[in-house]
């Protein structure tokens, strides 16, 4: 069964760098796209964007000039990196899995809460 | 972007009852490329259904989706204790993919 799970810190100061870890278990990180999805407080879920094992990305117009994904295939892990950060971006983020760019959510992790303050 | 407008905001029934969740999308959404979520609290989000009506691996069959171009249904048909939760829409047709605001289903 494959299991995902976020880490990274859960206070970020306003205009640093958000930077969030998913790891892997029960399946290869090869193969397979690699999303990133956020829920602000009581706001409706947000698409960031995927890594595909080969690497090649995809990203939300919205979030596009600050937000790199990336993957380490030596650990399993894909990761999240947000700068320029703001109020705006407190949100509980997750990670998920998809077979393919028009492919549903089929794994997700339980999400880690990032505020946004000084 | 595709808007999803999902309805009612909450629904309140009891166990065994029949519920029947609406999405509606600011546009068509190519492919029928609609995917159903249930999530509670502090747990990861689950795919129920995907390609608007296909039930996602270990989804029993009180679980069925409908509907294409604009107009999806979720609908479960007897609810369990378990399935009081929030359901969000997903399209993943379009670009950037979006979701709906949710509709919570309480008792």
């Amino acid at each position: 069964q494959v299991q995902l799970q976020e880490s990274g810190p859960g206070l970020v100061k306003p205009s640093e760098t958000l930077s969030l870890t998913c790891t892997v278990s029960g399946g290869s990180i090869s193969s397979y796209y690699w999303s990133w999805i956020r829920q602000p407080p009581g706001k409706r879920p947000e698409w960031i964007g995927y890594i595909y094992y080969s690497g090649s990305t995809n990203y939300n117009p919205s979030l596009k000039s600050r937000v790199t994904i990336s993957l380490d295939t030596s650990k399993n892990q894909f990761s999240l990196k947000l700068n320029s950060v703001t109020a705006a971006d407190t949100a509980v983020y997750y990670c998920a899995r998809t077979r393919t760019p028009y492919s549903s959510l089929g794994y997700w992790g339980q999400g880690t809460l990032v505020t946004v303050s000084s | 972007e595709i808007v999803l407008t999902q309805s009612p905001g909450t629904l309140s029934l009891s166990p065994g009852e029949r519920a029947t969740l609406s999405c509606r999308a600011s546009q068509s959404v190519s492919s029928s490329y609609l995917a159903w979520y249930r999530h509670k609290p502090g747990q990861a989000p689950r795919l129920l259904i995907y390609g608007a009506s296909s039930r996602a691996t270990g989804i029993p069959d009180r679980f069925s989706g409908s509907g294409s171009g604009t107009d999806f249904t979720l609908t479960i048909s007897r609810l369990e204790p378990e399935d009081f939760a929030v359901y969000y829409c997903h399209q993943y047709g379009g670009s950037p993919q979006t979701f709906g605001q949710g509709t919570k289903v309480e008792i």
